[in-house]
């Protein structure tokens, strides 16, 4: 079955410093990886995604994740933290055979402190 | 360009009560989708729409009925509103569902509605 874990409730980093989200996935065959950002009151907004080819994948504000096939991964990261990153973080895979449906993990919460 | 639009943005309803939460899409897209998020749970899917004509269950359909009424609009329905249906419901759409590309997969979401159901 399809899944994805997102190991971290919350995550808190200093402004400046370097953030990684985590996330971790279970799919048959090849995967379609996305990241989502969700601010306060609004929907879901679509960061980036891993289709095929190069492993890092940038997207948008900064951002960029790390494919890595041997240890089911798709961590999220920016080298340098804004506070306006301070947000709901959510990942998300889709198989690319079967039922094609999109599963996303719990979110996980990001502050930036200043 | 308004992307996914929704209505309403918040209801109270009883209990047995019903409703219809509206959803419009117009940059073309083939795919629509409902999810409801509750806190520490993500989005469940509720029911898609992977392209006009045609709708499928997702992980949670109890409770709702969808209607996909032309290619912009797709609407989810609660026939008689539990307590256990309060929630943050959300609309999104992407371009094509499945095989088909290799890409354009994203989903564009609405603003959401947030319901009560007392």
């Amino acid at each position: 079955a399809q899944s994805v874990a997102q190991p971290e409730d919350q995550v808190n980093v200093a402004e400046g410093n370097p953030l990684t989200v985590k996330c971790t996935y279970s799919v048959s065959g090849n995967p379609y990886l996305f990241w989502y950002v969700q601010y306060p009151n609004r929907g879901l907004q679509f960061l980036l995604k891993y289709i095929t080819g190069d492993n890092l994948v940038k997207g948008s504000y900064g951002f960029e994740a790390e494919f890595n096939k041997s240890q089911t991964s798709f961590h999220l990261k920016k080298p340098s933290a804004l506070v306006s990153d301070s947000a709901l973080y959510f990942c998300a895979v889709r198989a690319n055979t079967g039922g094609f449906k999109t599963i996303f993990g719990a979110g996980t919460r990001l502050f930036v402190k200043a | 360009n308004a992307g996914v639009t929704q209505t309403p943005k918040f209801q109270v309803l009883k209990t047995g009560q019903s409703m219809t939460l509206q959803c419009a899409q117009d940059m073309n897209h083939n795919s629509m989708y409902w999810y409801r998020q509750d806190p520490g749970m993500g989005l469940r899917l509720i029911y898609y729409s992977a392209s006009e004509g045609t709708t499928d269950k997702g992980e949670v359909p109890n409770g709702y009925n969808v209607s996909r009424l032309n290619k912009r609009e797709f609407s989810l329905r609660l026939e008689s509103a539990a307590p256990s249906q309060t929630s943050v419901y959300f609309c999104a759409s992407s371009k094509f569902w499945g095989s088909l590309t290799s890409g354009d997969n994203e989903q564009f979401f609405g603003p959401g509605t947030r319901l009560t159901v007392l």
